[in-house]
């Protein structure tokens, strides 16, 4: 099983719409948990970080935590085409952070 | 504040050559990591360094050393390039809640 598991996608979403991305992990002791937006040919880029269960909302985006279930997910409300990228889902443990395969967004005009 | 620094971009090395890929950040972050990236198979760690002094293998560490120089420096080395390494290589620097990440490079091995 690997520590961070998420679907590639793609997911596509109509513009206006909401996309929801979705993760799991399989460290309980896992501590903080992160959300990056990836850009074909760039570099990661921090969206959002939650530590507490519940939910977190930053502008259009909302992170959702459930370590019981140990699942984390991000919602982006009204999604626009500029949103189409790679959402890497993260996640630290003692000392490391490992990130999952990423889920493609595509927004659909 | 330049943040996090790569070199090379891009790489082209033959079957069997060595070079090392280097990294700096001049955030006084104490971790550092590498990772690669393949289609599909998302970021994966390489080796991370918690802290000045110490270095830890991460998933996939064969074929590839590091070394922490410093606070501010890790580079990773590849002894005998093979196809395989093929990728794209991402340094990282993490303080508290954030990984700030190099620009990347680019390695084909042919």
């Amino acid at each position: 099983q690997k520590e961070v598991e998420q679907n590639s996608g793609p997911l596509s979403v109509p513009e206006g719409a909401i996309a929801s991305l979705n993760c799991t992990y399989s460290d309980r002791g896992s501590q903080s948990f992160f959300w990056y937006r990836q850009y074909s040919g760039k570099s990661p880029e921090l969206i959002m970080f939650i530590y507490s269960n519940g939910d977190k909302e930053d502008g259009r985006f909302t992170a959702q935590l459930n370590k019981a279930s140990q699942y984390v997910s991000l919602l982006i409300r009204d999604s626009q085409p500029s949103d189409s990228a790679t959402y890497l889902c993260a996640v630290r443990g003692y000392q490391k952070v490992t990130f999952g395969i990423g889920t493609k967004l595509q927004v659909i005009p | 504040n330049a943040g996090v620094t790569q070199t090379p971009k891009f790489q082209v090395l033959k079957t069997g050559q060595s070079m090392t890929l280097q990294c700096a950040q001049d955030m006084n972050h104490n971790s550092m990591y590498w990772y690669r990236q393949d289609p599909g198979m998302g970021l994966r760690l390489i080796y991370y360094s918690a802290s000045e002094g110490t270095t830890d293998k991460g998933e996939v560490p064969n074929g590839y050393n590091v070394s922490r120089l410093n606070k501010r420096e890790f580079s990773l080395r590849l002894e005998s390039a093979a196809p395989s390494q093929t990728s794209v290589y991402f340094c990282a620097s993490t303080f508290g809640t954030e990984a700030f990440f190099g620009q990347g490079t680019r390695l084909t091995v042919v």
